[in-house]
């Protein structure tokens, strides 16, 4: 049973446009939503990410959207350059749980490629 | 040396052979993470330590053995692999709470 997904395998996207990369999930217990990026040979690396209280963060060309009661969130792109090409996966958790750690439970991945 | 470190970056082993994964942060983190990525799959998490605590362990097969010795290193001890075993290998580290920080894998193959 799949808790977050991406249904996208793949998306690909003209240099300068924006790029929409979408994520479902089911646990309504998830309270902390991330964004990592992946190029080839190297492990993710953090991008973005917001919590259940907000509806929208914003890092420069980055922008997450969270729509808790559709249990979806969508990470833009705006403007899409070639070095974006990477997998990008979607990660959730829940922060609220009073570990000592963070549980993360990641989506399989949307493989964006910018073309020039 | 910054960030979280993974050696060997490749290993080829057979099915009777005994390996170990390293990996080391830098970053003063608590708690340190094994994730097993296989080809069109999620990252699946394997273990999680908090404070040199084995605090998660996700069903994973006995011939994976982890080890955390300090709070900077964390091993994974491989024995009697399966071809199915092939894979990307991540280590991760974190604060108590937050985005974790990936080293760059291991890829690992068995034959």
């Amino acid at each position: 049973d799949q808790q977050v997904k991406q249904n996208s395998p793949s998306l690909s996207v003209q240099e300068g446009r924006i790029s929409i990369l979408n994520c479902d999930y089911t646990n309504s217990m998830f309270d902390y939503f991330l964004w990592y990026k992946k190029y080839p040979a190297e492990g993710p690396t953090f991008l973005i990410s917001i919590s259940s209280i907000k509806d929208k963060n914003e890092d420069g060309r980055f922008t997450v959207f969270l729509n808790k009661s559709a249990k979806h969130l969508s990470l833009h792109i705006v403007p899409s350059q070639p070095g974006d090409s990477a997998v990008y996966f979607c990660a959730a958790s829940m922060n609220a749980g009073g570990t000592s750690y963070g549980k993360l439970t990641f989506g399989q991945g949307t493989i964006l490629t910018v073309h020039p | 040396e910054t960030g979280v470190t993974q050696t060997p970056r490749h290993l080829v082993m057979g099915m009777t052979n005994k390996k170990s994964l390293k990996c080391e942060q830098h970053l003063g983190h608590n708690a340190m993470y094994w994730y097993k990525q296989s080809a069109k799959k999620p990252l699946e998490l394997m273990f999680v330590y908090s404070l040199e605590e084995r605090v998660e362990n996700n069903s994973v097969p006995s011939r994976f053995s982890p080890e955390c010795p300090n709070s900077s290193h964390l091993f994974l001890h491989l024995h009697t692999l399966q071809p199915e075993d092939s894979a990307l290998y991540l280590c991760a580290s974190s604060p108590a709470q937050g985005e974790q920080y990936f080293g760059p894998g291991t890829r690992l193959t068995v034959t």
